[in-house]
């Protein structure tokens, strides 16, 4: 079956540790993107890929860091840098960016 | 600054009773994009439906319906006969066709609750 896989699904990371969270599609989508929630929030863009060897911020990419050497392949560091990590954690992925996104089932992140 | 605004935190509602949740966006494009997702207490989200700025037309699916409203910024969200299973949490998305490539900006999401 076609989805977006992410693990772990939980987290569990020390104070000044980095940590890296994974996310693999075999959609065959071109862009790919990091979001994180917290509570009671709207989803918020940590970075985005259109293709490989290519990624943008988004609007609250301090802290992390994102590789795309592969298409299939989108993963996120969460840096020592980022001072308020624990929230949770969706990737997803979309074939032109104009039809609708599809999610991975998430990360949850907590700082021990 | 805001662009997607859901003012219902959340909603509770007996099962049979219907829900309509409100959703309100910003923006200066002519062409662009609105959805509706819904995050069950798994936490992955699922993608109820996409419009665009050039289709106003209403739509019904089953027991879902969404009215869209360009005239008021406006694209709300109605369950018609609620069932346990529709508890979730549903967000209402942009993506603005000159800053493309899927960004969806979120809504705060609504709480939906749906009680026998």
């Amino acid at each position: 079956d076609g989805g977006i896989t992410q693990s772990p699904k939980y987290l569990f990371r020390k104070e000044g540790q980095n940590v890296t969270l994974s996310c693999e599609q075999n959609l065959n989508h071109d862009a790919m993107y990091w979001y994180r929630q917290d509570p009671g929030q709207g989803l918020r863009l940590i970075y985005y890929s259109q293709i490989v060897n290519d990624f943008q911020k988004g609007d609250i990419a301090e802290g992390y860091s994102v590789s795309r050497e592969k298409k299939e392949s989108f993963p996120l560091t969460v840096t020592s840098a980022q001072k308020n990590p624990t929230a949770f954690y969706l990737c997803a992925s979309t074939p032109d960016g104009n039809t609708e996104a599809f999610f991975g089932q998430g990360t949850r992140l907590t700082v021990v | 600054a805001q662009k997607v605004t859901q003012a219902q935190t959340e909603i509770s509602v007996v099962e049979k009773e219907d829900v309509t949740l409100d959703c309100v966006y910003e923006t200066r494009d002519t062409t662009y994009y609105l959805f509706w997702y819904k995050q069950p207490p798994s936490g992955e989200l699922v993608f109820l439906i996409r419009r665009n700025s050039f289709d106003e037309q209403n739509e019904i699916s089953g027991r879902y319906s969404w009215n869209f409203q360009k005239s008021t910024s406006s694209f709300n969200f109605t369950i018609t006969a609620s069932q346990v299973v529709d508890s979730a949490v549903y967000f209402c998305a942009l993506s603005e066709l000159t800053d493309s490539w899927g960004k969806l900006q979120f809504g705060a999401g609504t709480q939906v609750v749906v009680t026998p």
